[in-house]
């Protein structure tokens, strides 16, 4: 069966500190692979997504990058925070083009302080 | 190309019916749904594929008017569970693989 890991679940860091948030998927291949950021009481704001190896898509210019250096592994990273990347990040991914359910991780809290 | 929601907020007493609608400015390849209580992962709903296409998971269903580039989910006899907060995904035909979704609908069933 399909699943994704996303940690860590919750992040507390000082503004300044890089990030590295990392997901993983088992049980399907070539997956589309998404990061969504929802800040609070927000909708889901697609930050990146990536349809194969190193093929990385940029929706928001930001303060943030992606990467994936496996098939079924997406990295989120800054190499310094702002107060302004708080909120909750959600990795997900669906099949290519997106016909069938998107399975979505169970999110990292961040917090920066 | 985010799709656009609408309400953005809806109370119902136990018992009563919702509509959520979604709507595109360009066309669509595929509408999906979820829910998402606070905190939590959103959880799928269903997926639309075809214009005109309708789908029922219990008392919650959904259409895809296509030319009209819409959907709309449908909340029959709301019960306490169906609290949380409503999105819609978007897909768009012709090679783009993104799925980008609405702002969400929060819906609060009261007893």
């Amino acid at each position: 069966s399909q699943t994704i890991h996303q940690w860590p679940a919750t992040l507390v860091q000082p503004v300044g500190s890089p990030l590295s948030l990392e997901c993983t998927v088992e049980g399907t291949s070539n997956p589309n692979l998404y990061w969504y950021r929802q800040a609070a009481g927000r909708g889901l704001q697609l930050l990146f997504y990536s349809v194969g190896i190193g093929q990385i898509s940029s929706e928001v210019p930001q303060n943030l990058s992606a990467s994936r250096p496996q098939d079924r592994q997406f990295i989120l990273s800054s190499k310094k925070l702002l107060l302004s990347d708080s909120g909750f990040y959600l990795c997900a991914w669906s099949s290519i083009p997106p016909n069938t359910e998107a399975f979505f991780g169970q999110g990292t809290r961040l917090t920066v302080v | 190309q985010q799709p656009v929601q609408s309400p953005q907020a809806v109370i119902l007493r136990e018992g009563e019916d919702a509509v959520i609608n979604c709507s595109s400015s360009k066309a669509l390849y595929s509408v999906h749904w979820y829910r998402q209580k606070h905190g939590e992962a959103p959880v799928f709903l269903m997926i639309l594929l075809k214009g005109g296409e309708q789908k029922g998971h219990e008392k919650i269903s959904a259409s895809f008017n296509e030319k009209k580039q819409q959907s709309s989910l449908y909340l029959t006899a709301s019960q306490l569970s169906y609290s949380g907060t409503y999105f819609c995904g978007t897909a768009q035909p012709g090679g783009s693989e993104k799925l980008v979704f609405g702002k969400g609908t929060k819906l609060t069933v009261n007893p």
